[in-house]
């Protein structure tokens, strides 16, 4: 049971270059979600999913799209990458979705460390 | 927007002593979360609340709501305790929701 995984853990991109994080849990949860953390800014919700087929914007959608075709796995694709969408991407599964006030634990991924030049 | 601030932004503590971590915010909310994230950057859910106390182990969380305060408490603190402890507050009605985290507090405990 390894809970969730992102891959990769680091990357460096150049200002327009495109790439997609992946992230897969074997849990067996309905909800998945990303976030970035920035210095300073604490962590922000970018976006979310309720179940396998459906996305949802967070509060910093721009600039990213998702994709969550599998149950297991969420997709975070930046397109033309900007030296704003520096920083660490977390994502997080749930059973139940805490956005809609269910008090249910998430399990968050170890992160990926992004630098766009 | 709901401002979520926490208190104190580090703290320094000698193994065995009892902390405390304060998350105040600006608007109502429905409920809180609290959250550890070690030094290597994983991050651990530890509670979520919508009133009253929480308690798991030597961890204990507590919410007012009406005075907008949550508190974690770590009794008996240990080396294993440092990491940064964030508190997310969550807003929901009427089929949106507001998701605001504070920015963190940095505990090192020394043996």
């Amino acid at each position: 049971n390894a809970g969730v995984t992102q891959t990769p853990k680091f990357r460096v991109l150049k200002t327009g270059q495109s790439m997609t994080l992946l992230c897969a849990q074997d849990m067996n949860h309905e909800y998945m979600y990303w976030y970035r953390q920035d210095p300073g800014m604490g962590l922000r919700l970018i976006h979310y999913s309720v179940g396998e087929g459906t996305t949802a914007k967070g509060e910093v959608p721009d600039g990213y799209n998702v994709s969550r075709l599998k149950k297991q796995n969420f997709l975070l694709g930046l397109e033309s990458a900007a030296p704003s969408q520096t920083s660490v991407y977390f994502c997080a599964s749930s059973y139940s979705t805490w956005l809609a006030g269910n008090l249910d634990t998430q399990y968050f991924g170890p992160g990926t460390r992004l630098t766009v030049l | 927007k709901n401002e979520v601030e926490q208190s104190p932004q580090n703290l320094t503590a000698q193994e065995g002593e009892f902390i405390t971590i304060n998350c105040s915010y600006s608007v109502g909310i429905s409920a809180l979360h609290w959250l550890q994230q070690h030094p290597g950057g994983g991050i651990v859910s530890l509670f979520m609340l919508s009133s009253g106390k929480k308690k798991h182990g030597r961890l204990i969380a507590t919410i007012n709501i009406q005075e907008k305060h949550s508190s974690l408490h770590i009794t008996a603190s240990h080396p294993r305790d440092s990491a940064v402890y964030i508190c997310a507050v969550f807003e929901w009605g009427a089929g949106s929701y507001q998701l605001t985290f504070g920015k963190g507090t940095k505990l090192s405990v020394i043996p």
